[in-house]
């Protein structure tokens, strides 16, 4: 069965650095997300992404994060200037129209 | 706005019983309903999803059934395994919008 995967597993940077999470959907969905998790806490909406542009994000993706498909099979998160707080698991999604997202194992991020 | 509620975790069950696990939800329009699970150290997978009013869905002896009456889609297992353990993770979508998930419940299953 496709996966979504999703690179590196477990990434550990410190703060202030810029960081790159990079999801491979699956080839044929057009819709893809990315959420978080913080350790502990709810799985929380970051952005969602279709036709090379946001559809909708939340009040966490603010102007230190954002959303680029750069080719035909990647799907990256940017955070800018990574702050202790955004530590958490990171999961990317894919879906087709009005089917379950499918997601990915996630990327532990860890700020130090 | 959509939310989700589940009851609060963790719940330790010896193998074999019975389990439930409640999740009611506030949702404009018809939403789609999921149960995600999480085992230790992995990601999040579809463990079964109903769509409209009625559904039953099922998956590795699971079962939740979408009652719009209530407004809830209650997990079920007959006889649980060690291997259940796991964070069970109620959610929901109406279209394409982002899936709302709820706080999540641990459950332990000791042999």
């Amino acid at each position: 069965e496709p996966e979504v995967t999703q690179t590196p597993s477990h990434q550990v940077t410190q703060m202030g650095q810029e960081v790159i999470l990079r999801c491979v959907p699956i080839s044929n969905h057009l819709y893809f997300y990315w959420y978080r998790q913080i350790l502990g806490q709810k799985v929380e909406f970051l952005v969602s992404f279709y036709n090379n542009e946001i559809s909708e994000k939340s009040e966490i993706f603010d102007d230190q994060f954002s959303v680029e498909r750069p080719d035909g099979s990647n799907f990256t998160l940017k955070i800018r200037s990574t702050k202790l707080e955004d530590s958490a698991m990171y999961f990317c999604a894919s879906s087709v129209l009005n089917q379950p997202q499918h997601f990915g194992d996630g990327t532990r991020l860890s700020i130090l | 706005g959509n939310s989700v509620t589940q009851m609060e975790g963790p719940v330790t069950l010896s193998e074999e019983a019975f389990l439930t696990i409640n999740c009611t939800y506030t949702a404009t329009g018809y939403p789609s309903l999921f149960w995600y699970v999480q085992y230790p150290g992995e990601g999040l997978q579809l463990l079964l999803k109903a769509t409209k009013a009625d559904d039953k869905g099922s998956n590795k002896g699971f079962e939740a059934t979408y009652r719009k009456e209530t407004t809830s889609f209650h997990l079920e297992k007959g006889s649980v395994q060690v291997s259940d353990s796991a964070v069970y993770f109620c959610a929901l979508y109406s279209g394409n919008t982002p899936l709302v998930f709820g706080k999540g419940t641990r459950l332990s299953v000791i042999a």
